[in-house]
């Protein structure tokens, strides 16, 4: 079966600490992309990064960088010196082949909030 | 950048009432998405569509059909609305890519539709 599992439903951090989201996934497909998605309070989706299922180099892009690990089926995610704007729900997504190429399964997600 | 707008931030309906969401995109995308997005559920597809005139039932197609009838404008319809339906609409487009697999998709700002 193609999942994804976000554990944290809620997590609450103060600003300045670093915080990170888990992502486990599971699918049987070698080929498969995985990505992450933040949704502030404005409610559209914002494309944060994705990644192929053959690079499992780490990425970092300013505070924000992501751990990717085949061995334990992860894609997390972790801010450093979190701030206000970082409050947001947080969605890892899984796509895999498929016979409409299309298929995407989302997490449930996780609410960030940062207090000042 | 992708441009995804949707026709309305909210909208409430009465039960029984036939209800349009219209989804519309600026970037050429063969490819647009439904969603609709549930506390603790994450996102789950509705009807996607690869072409003008094509479309595939997603996860939870039961209650809605869509519209293609040009590329940029993908509509969601409710033949009639129930109290079930009150929901977060999500609408993604995305292009389509040799493979398939991993295109990003792109969203819209959501419609939160309340049936009472």
């Amino acid at each position: 079966a193609q999942k994804v599992t976000q554990a944290q439903t809620e997590i609450s951090v103060v600003e300045k600490e670093d915080v990170t989201l888990d992502c486990v996934y599971e699918t049987r497909d070698t080929t498969y992309y995985l990505f992450w998605y933040k949704q502030p309070p404005s409610g559209e989706l914002v494309f944060l990064i994705r990644r192929n299922s053959f690079d499992e180099q780490n990425e970092i892009s300013g505070r924000y960088s992501w751990n990717f690990q085949k061995s334990t089926s992860s894609f997390n995610f972790t801010i450093t010196a979190s701030q206000v704007v970082d409050s947001a729900v947080y969605f890892c997504a899984l796509s895999f082949p498929d016979y409409n190429n299309n298929d995407m399964r989302f997490g449930a997600g996780t609410r960030l909030t940062v207090k000042p | 950048d992708v441009k995804v707008t949707q026709s309305s931030r909210y909208l409430v309906k009465r039960t029984g009432e036939k209800v349009f969401l219209e989804c519309v995109q600026d970037m050429d995308h063969e490819n647009m998405f439904w969603y609709r997005q549930d506390p603790g559920l994450g996102l789950r597809l509705i009807y996607f569509s690869y072409d003008v005139k094509m479309k595939e039932k997603g996860d939870i197609p039961e209650g809605y059909s869509v519209s293609r009838e040009k590329k940029e404008r993908f509509s969601l319809i409710l033949e009639s609305a129930s109290t079930n339906q009150t929901s977060m609409y999500l609408c993604a487009s995305s292009p389509w890519t040799s493979g398939g697999v991993g295109d990003t998709q792109y969203f819209g700002p959501g419609t939160r539709l309340t049936v009472l």
